[in-house]
């Protein structure tokens, strides 16, 4: 399977405890970002590397959530201390930039199965 | 700011009909990316068309099409002999290409129902 691979599919935690989501992206892809989704609501972009670097953070991404990408292959997102606010599917999506692409087109993210994250 | 509604919360449509989801956008760029995604059940956001601010002709994927009317900012998209297996959230998004603002703006949704 070549896609955007997510770990774990389901996760249930109690509040305050820390929890850590896996995304592995596409190979080729340089770009991977990071989205939340509550229940009835469209994605909404929490964080964006390309390659190692985190180049852009929503202000939804608190102090309690970090993000990291080493050598620019898979990415790590922690919550610590978690609330039931937290309580929603984390999606993790990956594209190819559009001067490696060389088009826009071709340029669409690919998105995981997400992590759903039940805080109780 | 950018912003994308979908007034439609649920549709329903006979297995075979063709169907049309709406998507209005909301943007002061002149260069940006409309994109329709779908999310059955199991979660994955699964990409079905795009549509650039400067094509001149409507995205076409199979049986999607995407009726872009630029100057009334609608992306609305159209998915012909519809299956059962259609049944899913649509998610209409827009992305500026170029730049450092390469984040997908969402709108809220429409959970299409399709009927045998």
């Amino acid at each position: 399977d070549t896609g955007v691979s997510q770990d774990p599919r389901h996760k249930i935690t109690k509040r305050g405890q820390n929890v850590t989501f896996r995304c592995d992206p596409i190979s080729e892809h340089n770009r991977l970002y990071w989205y939340r989704q509550t229940l009835g609501q469209g994605p909404e972009f929490l964080t964006y590397f390309q390659n190692e670097a985190q180049l852009e953070k929503s202000r939804l991404l608190s102090d309690r959530f970090s993000a990291e990408r080493p050598k620019g292959s898979f990415s790590t997102l922690e919550i610590q201390r978690t609330e039931q606010g937290d309580s929603a599917m984390y999606l993790c999506a990956s594209s190819l930039s559009s001067s490696a692409q060389g088009a826009i087109r071709g340029t669409e993210a690919f998105f995981g199965q997400g992590t759903r994250l039940t805080v109780v | 700011a950018q912003k994308i509604t979908q007034t439609q919360p649920g549709m329903f449509v006979q297995e075979k009909e063709a169907v049309t989801l709406d998507c209005t956008y909301d943007t002061s760029d002149q260069s940006y990316g409309l994109f329709w995604y779908k999310q059955p059940s199991s979660g994955e956001m699964i990409f079905l068309i795009y549509q650039g601010s400067y094509d001149e002709q409507n995205a076409t994927e199979g049986r999607y099409s995407l009726n872009f009317q630029k100057a009334r900012k609608s992306a609305n998209l159209v998915i012909s002999a519809s299956q059962l297996g259609d049944s899913a959230m649509y998610f209409c998004a827009m992305r500026r290409p170029s730049g450092g603002y390469n984040k997908l703006i969402f709108g809220a949704g429409t959970r299409l129902a399709v009927h045998p």
